[in-house]
């Protein structure tokens, strides 16, 4: 069965960093692009960054380039997303999804909360 | 970026109504489109991909269509279940883009 789940998420001051994690089981992870989207509270969906199956290929969202970085660790199965000089408005539920090999997103996690607030 | 408008934002309907759901993309993505269903507190669910293929468990009661600009989401008879937010997705280009929702109510 395939699972994904976040961790890492929680309240942190405008301007500060935070790491979130994706373990990832029940698939082959090395195989598969990931993705990061994030939810803010009463909104709709925003893609926010995509890395290949080996790294090669990495994207960002513009309302985040430059502050956030996604890496994966195919060794330990596991997505991360470094979210630097956080803002009030990168509060969200933040998901990792499984990228399909048509480049739909089939598997999503449960998602993680980042509060970004003093 | 490419925009994806859906519409309606919301409305009502009753079980066993035939519902559609339509997106719109602001330049053609071809069949690069998906359809997700989200329910409150819950991470989305991948319904179609490639604007008319039916994600594997999904019931066939659920059936997308279109191409280029213009898709549709249509539920042929709602159940209870169905009741939630629907988002469509272009992965034609990056950034990948989501329309706004459309909430399907019970009326």
């Amino acid at each position: 069965e395939v699972q994904l789940v976040e961790s890492g998420g929680g309240l942190v001051k405008p301007g500060g960093s935070l790491r979130l994690s994706c373990a990832a089981s029940g698939f082959t992870f090395s195989s598969y692009s990931m993705n990061w989207v994030r939810q803010a509270p009463g909104k709709g969906l925003e893609w926010v960054s995509s890395i290949s199956s080996s790294s090669s290929y990495i994207y960002y969202a513009d309302s985040v380039k430059g502050r956030f970085t996604i890496s994966r660790d195919n060794a330990k199965n596991s997505l991360y997303l470094q979210m630097n000089s956080l803002r009030a408005e990168d509060t969200a539920v933040y998901y990792c999804a499984r990228e399909s090999v048509t480049q739909s997103f089939d598997y999503w996690g449960q998602g993680t909360l980042v509060t970004v607030s003093s | 970026a490419i925009r994806m408008t859906q519409s309606p934002s919301s409305f009502s309907a009753s079980t066993g109504d035939r519902v559609t759901i339509t997106c719109r993309a602001s330049q053609g993505i071809s069949s690069y489109l998906a359809w997700y269903q989200q329910k409150p507190g819950k991470a989305p669910k991948l319904l179609i991909y490639a604007a008319s293929t039916l994600q594997s468990g999904v019931p066939s009661r659920f059936s997308g269509s279109g191409s280029g600009t213009d898709f549709t989401l249509t539920i042929s008879c709602l159940q209870s279940e169905d009741f939630a937010t629907y988002y469509c997705q272009q992965y034609y280009s990056y950034p990948r883009t989501f329309g706004g929702g459309t909430k399907v109510e019970i009326k």
